[in-house]
Parts: C-alpha cells; structure tokens; sequence
C-alpha cells in the first residue's frame, strides 16, 4: 500500500517562528499519524488523529499540534520553533494492515 | 511506557550472506511488531510485520521470529542483494495497525558486493 503524501518536501525557518505541515492520506485511512525523526533516531510519535479527534499524544509540548479534516487530511502545526525541532517529520496513514508512511517534510529551524 | 531496544546499530554483509536484526521491547502488552526499511531521502516503508498469536512469518528472503516469553523479535534477510543496503527499524505497538509505534533506534545494513 502506498498513496501518503506530505507537503513541502523541504522548509527553513528561524527560532520564533510558526510553521503548518501537511498531509494527504491514503484513501480510505481515517487514522493519521505525525511522528518526528532526529537525524539517525527513529521516529518518535507526536500524535494520532483518527475521525478528526485527537486519539493519542506522545511526549511533546502542547505548541506541536494538529487537525484532521473530513476528508481525513492533516495538519501538523508548530509555534514558537526551537532548533531542537529541527527534524524530518513524517506522517502515517493507518489500515488494518499497517501504517504506511509519506516521505515526510525535512525542517530546518536557524 | 514500551521501550524497544535496537541491536547491532550498523550491520555489514557480503551479498549472498544472511543478515539478522535483533529487537527486544518492554511492554508486555505489545502485540503487534512491524518492521519498517528507509532508504536515503525517503520515508520509513513497511517490509513484513508479526502479530503476537504468531510465532514466525517469512515473506520471499525475509522472515521475522518473535519469542513472547522473552520479550525479543528479530528480522532474517537471507541472500541479500545490493538492495536490501538501507536503515531498518522494528517497532512495537499495544495494538493493530492503527496504534502508537515505538521504534528502535535503527540498523544501518550494507550489502557489499
């Protein structure tokens, strides 16, 4: 399965400053997830978003937050970015057979 | 919360050879453990998962095992290929496939020719 695409490919912020990633899940998953991978980590989970309602949160400050819209899409918005936020940020759309992922947004925060 | 512990972190074998993945996690309620390749650039992408009412699965030249008892599951990829060179992560979760992952910290496989 695949079909999960992520936008921008690439953004490059300052410290301060706000950004909004998205998300288009594979057609038919109601159930998304952000996660976030430091450079040689694995993903860590930031939260999952299932009918539109928040169904999940791992360890992450409340300015990471999202919104799922009808057509099961999402966002990820973060405020007042720090460098540490520097990272890939992948999202996974979810099916009784798995979670699939997009190829994710690379943030740079200066 | 779950924990899963990744092992070795960069692994290099010649093409042919068999390559093995070890993880072991700490939550004895996960129940389902998928295994995920990312190449350069790219997302993470699902390769073979297990189920805890499942002892073993293979799919073509991989199999992953999973022993309940001692908390451990591992990834076999038999006569590797250039191509399997990437960074595999395991992971675990309490549930089916719509729930949290927990990964480990990845293995980077080289595949020499």
């Amino acid at each position: 399965e695949t079909g999960v695409t992520q936008s921008p490919t690439h953004l490059i912020k300052t410290r301060g400053q706000q950004v909004t990633l998205r998300c288009s899940s594979q057609s038919g998953h109601n159930t998304v997830s952000w996660y976030q991978q430091a450079l040689g980590q694995g993903p860590q989970f930031i939260f999952q978003y299932y009918r539109e309602e928040e169904n999940g949160r791992g360890n992450f400050p409340p300015r990471f937050s999202g919104l799922q819209f009808p057509n099961y899409s999402s966002e990820l918005n973060v405020n007042a970015l720090e460098l540490d936020d520097s990272a890939l940020y992948l999202c996974a759309s979810s099916s009784p057979s798995g979670q699939f992922f997009g190829p994710g947004t690379r943030l740079t925060v200066l | 919360g779950e924990n899963v512990e990744q092992h070795p972190s960069t692994l290099s074998v010649q093409e042919g050879d068999s390559a093995v993945i070890k993880c072991t996690y700490s939550d004895s309620a996960s129940n389902y453990f998928p295994w995920y390749k990312q190449e350069l650039g790219k997302g993470p992408q699902l390769i073979i998962d297990i189920r805890s009412n499942v002892g073993e699965k293979k799919d073509q030249r991989i199999a992953v095992t999973l022993n309940k008892t001692a908390k451990h599951f591992s990834l076999h990829i038999t006569e590797t290929q250039p191509e399997d060179s990437a960074v595999y992560f395991c992971a675990a979760s309490p549930g089916q496939g719509a729930q949290k992952l927990v990964f480990g910290q990845g293995t980077r496989l080289t595949i020499n020719p």
